[in-house]
């Protein structure tokens, strides 16, 4: 049973340029989460996708959007991409109703 | 909104040692995590426990959902579980319908 899959692994972008990243949830789980987090701190919640549609919003500015497509998986943009976005970008997956969290391995985004 | 706090923040122990970390949160929960977050990232659960007691080989977790703490307890540790040790809670159908994360303990398992 394949767990909750990210890619790419490692990216890095330019300041400015535009980033996208991929999450497909954990098989069963239709809801995803992600989570930006910064050297040394504690995964920061972005947002969160519920039958296509975004259910819960962190303190993020509208540079990071995001999508869910039918098949559950999920993309996270970030536009006009700063110093400050480098971090690891982790994607959680859930059910609905209850339960656990499972996290990917994420995604590590260098700004340079 | 929910927060969660956690001690200590900063552990050293020798290889076969025992310990426990603690998470105090401030609101009722309904999920609550217990995460070890290896040197490459990955966040592996550890113990999804919203209440009561569960063990996993050396490795056992109590929360106390009325006093809103939770234990993590590990012995006989290895350099394997160096690392930060996070908890992590959530409140299904409360204003704040997320999970939350402590600030995390940065254990240390010297041989």
């Amino acid at each position: 049973d394949a767990g909750v899959t990210q890619s790419p692994t490692h990216l890095i972008k330019t300041r400015g340029q535009q980033v996208t990243l991929r999450c497909s949830p954990k098989s069963g789980h239709d809801t995803v989460s992600w989570y930006q987090q910064a050297l040394g701190q504690g995964p920061q919640f972005i947002f969160q996708y519920y039958e296509e549609e975004e259910r819960q919003r962190g303190n993020f500015p509208d540079r990071f959007s995001g999508h869910q497509f039918p098949n559950y998986s999920s993309e996270l943009n970030v536009n006009a991409l700063l110093l400050g976005d480098s971090a690891l970008y982790l994607c959680a997956s859930s059910i609905a109703q209850g339960g656990g969290y499972t996290f990917g391995s994420g995604t590590r985004l260098t700004v340079v | 909104g929910i927060q969660v706090e956690q001690s200590p923040p900063d552990l050293i122990l020798q290889e076969g040692a025992n310990s426990t970390l603690r998470c105090n949160f401030s609101d009722s929960v309904n999920n609550l995590q217990w995460f070890h977050q290896n040197p490459w990232g990955q966040l592996i659960n550890l113990f999804y426990i919203p209440s009561g007691t569960k063990q996993n080989g050396r490795l056992s977790a109590t929360t106390v959902a009325t006093e809103r703490y939770s234990l993590l307890y590990i012995s006989s540790s290895q350099t394997t579980d160096s690392g930060v040790h996070f908890c992590a809670v959530l409140n299904y159908g409360g204003a704040t319908n997320k999970l939350i994360f402590g600030t995390g303990t940065l254990l240390a398992v010297q041989p």
